[in-house]
């Protein structure tokens, strides 16, 4: 089975471009969590949907950053417009409900 | 506050040698408990979950983990590293009642040949 899968991998723009960041969750999954993991604030978690819905966008940063998940097989994290203390690597990950994350491999993005 | 404690930045052990990482938490609800792996340029992996039952777990890859309430702790062992163990270790505590996970800031693992 597929796991979670995310595009692209590598993601280099300038300052004020916007960014789109996508992810595939794993089939049957009805929860879906974006992350994002620096190396001075570690993992954090930005948005959590369930069932397509979002429950809780307390982390996400300010309005730059906005998620949305159209149906349960997609969702992306947009940045716009994209600053370079917003390089890091944003993970995905998807859950049945059982309490345990399946985490995509990332997407590095690095803002010039 | 619910926290999770991960007192050792880095760690250097040599192949073959046993591996103890450590796992302190804060957590208010009956706890579920896991520990990540990751490595270099890739997502986390689930290697192991506890929430109830036996306090001693088995993972993947040779690693378990021991519950211990009285303690708040949930370090994860293994008796003889391998070189491809070399990787970070993320801690992470939730509640069924919660999908919110908290994790550790990890442990680095070094191997030395």
């Amino acid at each position: 089975d597929a796991g979670v899968i995310q595009s692209p991998r590598h993601e280099v723009t300038e300052m004020g471009q916007e960014v789109t960041l996508r992810c595939k969750p794993i089939s049957g999954h009805n929860s879906l969590f974006w992350y994002r993991q620096t190396m001075m604030r570690g993992l954090e978690l930005l948005i959590y949907f369930n069932n397509n819905v979002p429950i809780d966008d307390s982390g996400m940063p300010e309005d730059r950053f906005s998620a949305k998940m159209p149906n349960a097989s997609f969702s992306t994290l947009k940045i716009q417009p994209s600053e370079p203390r917003d390089s890091a690597v944003y993970f995905c990950a998807s859950s049945p409900n059982t309490g345990e994350l399946f985490f995509g491999e990332g997407s590095r993005l690095t803002v010039l | 506050a619910q926290s999770v404690t991960q007192p050792d930045i880095h760690i250097t052990v040599s192949e073959g040698a046993s591996l103890e990482l450590r796992c302190n938490y804060s957590y208010g609800a009956t706890p579920y408990l896991f520990w990540y792996v990751q490595s270099p340029g890739q997502g986390l992996q689930l290697l192991l979950k506890y929430f109830s039952g036996d306090t001693l777990v088995q993972g993947i890859k040779g690693f378990e983990a021991e519950f211990k309430r009285s303690q708040s702790s949930f370090n994860l062992r293994k008796p003889s590293v391998h070189w491809s163990d070399a990787a970070e270790y993320f801690c992470a505590v939730g509640a069924s009642s919660s999908y919110k996970l908290i994790f550790g800031s990890g442990t680095r693992l070094l191997v030395r040949p």
